[in-house]
């Protein structure tokens, strides 16, 4: 099946700073990708939609100016999480899709992001 | 309300013996329904999908089923292994050819026992 690589698998950073988790489709081109939060215990929250060349979609009340989305290029996609605080901490995934329809979509293995 | 509801929320069941778990939709238009398998602290990995028309698929242990007009789905699974612990999560797809959105179920946390 197609692979998505997500990277860092974990990673700590101090409060009010910032870091990038990056989602790449290594065998295909993924035209979207999406993004998500899990809280322990809950399932996978969308965050925001991907789609290459454009401006991400954003899900309501999620911060477009904290959680930067960037998509350059059909197999890369990054998440930037911007002056962090604890309460960002959290589990995040992408998928990426490789289609415009209602394709299956592959998800990366997630982020674990703790900010101390 | 497009929701997705998975049930039980937990299960603990011993080594070798067979469980089912359950999945009602209210999503329309349908599109899909999927399966997939997330471990602890990994992304999770889709055992089945399946449109409209499709009753019934298999993925080894794994077979789910779909009743399009009780909107009802199961996930069966069949002589688990200390393995199959992890989240099951039920999967709808909502749309048509005018665009898709995906709605999540909670999930539900399998544990095998030995």
């Amino acid at each position: 099946g197609a692979v998505v690589s997500q990277h860092p698998s974990r990673v700590i950073c101090k409060s009010g700073t910032s870091v990038k988790i990056e989602c790449r489709s290594l065998d295909f081109q993924a035209t979207t990708m999406f993004w998500y939060r899990q809280f322990p215990k809950q399932s996978l929250m969308l965050m925001a939609t991907s789609n290459e060349g454009s401006k991400a979609t954003y899900e309501q009340g999620v911060e477009k100016d904290k959680f930067l989305i960037n998509h350059a290029s059909l197999t890369l996609s990054t998440l930037t999480v911007t002056s962090a605080h604890p309460e960002d901490s959290s589990f995040y995934i992408c998928s990426a899709r490789p289609g415009s329809r209602d394709t299956e979509a592959f998800f990366g293995q997630g982020t674990r992001l703790t900010v101390v | 309300k497009n929701q997705v509801e998975q049930s039980p929320q937990s299960l603990i069941i011993l080594e070798g013996k067979n469980c089912t778990l359950q999945c009602n939709y209210t999503v329309s238009p349908f599109s899909n329904l999927r399966w997939y398998k997330q471990d602890t602290g990994r992304g999770p990995v889709s055992l089945t999908i399946m449109t409209f028309s499709e009753n019934t698929k298999s993925n080894g242990r794994y077979t789910a089923t779909l009743d399009a007009d009780t909107k009802q789905s199961s996930l069966h699974i069949t002589a688990s292994q200390l393995s199959d612990s992890a989240s099951y999560i039920c999967v709808v797809s909502k749309g048509n050819t005018g665009g898709f959105k995906t709605i999540f179920g909670a999930g539900t946390r399998l544990f095998v026992k030995a």
